[in-house]
């Protein structure tokens, strides 16, 4: 079974931009969480999606946004970048979602703003 | 706000030693409980997942939870110089999995 995957790995981007990562979850998976990673606050969770519908939100701005497609892939955007914003986002898809059941993670996507 | 809290280390162990990582966390009615491994520059991996008191075993590594204390532990035996990574303990509450900031972990060869 084909794990999680992310694109694009890598992006470099500069303040004010606006930035759109995706996520395709484990097959029949139809949960998908984001989060983001920096060295000071650990994993943060910014949202999940479920059945095409977010089910959960995190303490993060407006600025923050995603989706979640019929198939069940997701992406989140970023609008308005601001250096502190540079991180490594990973998302993580699990069956049932909720907290209730293992996630797994992709190999996320290192977003570097300028 | 539910919390999961960790010793950040480092930790230092010798090769072939035993390494015991601990977990708290704030949530007296969670349920489910992973660790989960993280190499510099990668991303995380399950190691375990455990949901009723007492310890479980994969191989090298055994888990064990004890929910009216609110801790969950980590041991690895035999540990290896490749396990050396950050340990991230994770527990549910709140509808989603809230991750501790990990403990380091380097093995000394």
């Amino acid at each position: 079974k084909a794990g999680v995957t992310q694109t694009p790995r890598y992006l470099i981007k500069t303040r004010g931009q606006q930035v759109t990562l995706s996520c395709s979850p484990i097959s029949g998976h139809r949960s998908v969480s984001w989060y983001q990673q920096t060295p000071g606050q650990g994993l943060q969770f910014l949202f999940e999606y479920f059945s095409e519908t977010q089910r959960n939100k995190g303490n993060f701005p407006g600025r923050f946004s995603g989706r979640q497609f019929s198939n069940s892939r997701s992406e989140m955007n970023v609008s308005t970048l601001e250096l502190g914003d540079s991180a490594l986002y990973l998302c993580a898809s699990s069956f049932a979602g909720g907290g209730t059941d293992t996630q797994y993670f992709g190999p996320g996507t290192r977003l570097t703003v300028l | 706000q539910k919390e999961v809290e960790q010793n950040s280390g480092p930790l230092s162990v010798p090769e072939g030693a035993i390494a015991s990582l601990n977990c708290t966390y704030s949530d007296r009615v969670s349920q489910s409980f992973f660790w989960y491994r993280q190499y510099s520059g990668k991303s995380p991996e399950l190691i375990m997942s455990i949901y009723s008191n007492g310890d479980k075993e994969d191989g090298r590594f055994t888990a064990q939870l004890n929910k009216a204390s609110q801790y969950v532990s980590l041991l690895i035996r035999d540990s290896q110089p490749s396990d050396s990574a950050t340990y991230l303990c994770a527990v549910n509450g709140d509808d989603k999995i809230i991750f501790g900031k990990g403990t380091r972990l380097h093995i000394l060869p």
